[in-house]
């Protein structure tokens, strides 16, 4: 069965450090890999999805097969970054897991 | 971008009352919403995957004659809660996929049974 993990359920930097926020899978198949962010009172969007290997607000994500993760990561930290992370997996089919979050907290 | 809604909300019930929730795609069309539960302080479970013009598939562990979802159209599906007790009482969200399999979640729904 797929399995998304998450092994950090708070992170805090400060403004202008490096920040990776970590994330594994299991599946035995090549899944699809996304990160969501929900920032405060706003509803989950989408952050970035491995297959189109773009950089949106500064954040990046490489798939990692040999090590089964898809970190998410930032090289400079804004306050503005502050919010609660879910990396996901999908199986291009019905399938979709979500891991269980992690809430990123940029200190000024 | 693309939008997706969800009504009402929040809602409050009595216990052994049924509750509507609507997910809508505003501006595209959906074949494919999925139904999200979330718990205090964990992460969102899929609770099913409904597809226009067929029944929908529930996870394992979710009795699908308590949350009937129907998706009548390409733009609207809905989950009621049947007989809602005090222990469905969570937040409820949508995702509509499109056609670039992209998903786009509604803004979730507060639902407390007393």
């Amino acid at each position: 069965a797929q399995r998304v993990t998450q092994p950090e359920k708070l992170l805090s930097v400060f403004k202008g450090a490096p920040v990776e926020l970590k994330c594994n899978y299991s599946y035995s198949g090549s899944p699809e890999l996304f990160w969501y962010v929900q920032y405060s009172r706003q509803r989950l969007q989408l952050l970035l999805r491995h297959i189109s290997r773009e950089s949106i607000k500064g954040f990046t994500a490489d798939l990692n097969k040999g090590e089964t993760s898809f970190h998410l990561k930032k090289p400079f930290a804004q306050e503005e970054d502050s919010a609660m992370y879910y990396c996901a997996l999908s199986d291009y089919g019905q399938n979709f897991v979500f891991g269980p979050g992690t809430r990123l907290s940029v200190l000024p | 971008g693309a939008v997706v809604s969800q009504h009402p909300s929040w809602v409050i019930c009595k216990s052994g009352t049924s509750v509507k929730i609507e997910c809508r795609s505003l501006d595209f069309q959906a074949t494919t919403m999925f139904w999200y539960r979330q718990f205090p302080k964990q992460s969102l479970m899929l609770m099913a995957t409904s597809n226009e013009g067929s029944k929908a598939t529930y996870e394992q562990g979710v009795e699908k004659d308590k949350f009937l979802i129907n998706h009548a159209s390409l733009t609207l599906s809905t989950l009621t809660v049947t007989s809602a007790h005090p222990e469905d009482s969570s937040f409820y969200i949508c995702s509509a996929r499109d056609q670039s399999e992209t998903q786009y979640f509604g803004p979730g729904t507060r639902l407390l049974v007393l």
